[in-house]
């Protein structure tokens, strides 16, 4: 039931873009995406529903194809800042809020 | 206002002791969550709170995990004959409802089983 987040890691550039996939082989009901920087706890970025919206936050947005079971989180103009590992979060249909998250993508991004 | 905490922030024990780790919710936050980290790992979930009861207990590893939250509030989480495969951080969250709303993540508190 764990999602499956590709890629494993990324190296960018300052001002470069990337693109993390989170992927279900069960229905979602929502997907949720955090990232954590080394020693210190996940902070939320943003959720997403089914429905296939997209949401943003920032250069940070987000979309959710609920046809394919998969969620992409859009970095666009790295900054040093956005440093440190996304996870996504799954939570299944019918259920509460219980999360399932992926492995993790582990960003780095260089000046 | 102030977020999730918990306590301690570091334990070291002996293989064998009992363990208490205590979260304290965002005021107002009917859910609650443990979960665990492994060192490089995900997060790994553990119990769910929804007010003082907890509907889905499924991910506590073995039956010397237990967990319980006195009056809507407060959550501790007990392992007792600790093991050195319990070593992890342990992170609290908590939500205002239980759909497709956001948690916010305590510090976590480091375990150390020697």
């Amino acid at each position: 039931q764990q999602p499956v987040q590709s890629p494993q890691a990324v190296i960018l550039r300052e001002g470069e873009d990337a693109v993390i996939n989170c992927s279900s082989s069960k229905a979602l009901y929502s997907v949720h995406w955090y990232r954590q920087k080394h020693g210190e706890a996940p902070v939320f970025l943003m959720i997403l529903l089914k429905g296939g919206e997209q949401k943003g936050h920032e250069k940070i947005s987000a979309s959710f194809n609920e046809k394919k079971q998969q969620s992409s989180l859009y970095l666009t103009a790295s900054q040093l800042s956005y440093s440190g590992t996304y996870f996504c979060g799954t939570a299944f249909s019918g259920g509460y809020n219980k999360l399932i998250f992926g492995a993790g993508t582990r960003l780095a991004v260089h000046p | 206002g102030a977020g999730v905490s918990q306590s301690p922030s570091n334990k070291v024990t002996e293989k064998g002791k009992d363990v208490e780790l205590r979260c304290d919710p965002i005021s107002g936050h009917t859910a609650l969550y443990w979960y665990r980290q492994s060192l490089g790992q995900g997060l790994e979930f553990l119990i769910y709170f929804q007010g003082n009861s907890a509907p889905d207990k499924s991910g506590l590893p073995s039956d010397r995990f237990s967990a319980e939250r006195t009056g809507g509030s407060v959550s501790t989480l007990t392992i007792q004959r600790t093991q050195q495969e319990d070593s992890a951080v342990y992170l609290c969250a908590s939500s205002l409802l239980n759909q497709g709303i956001a948690q916010y993540f305590g510090p976590g508190t480091r375990l150390t089983v020697l």
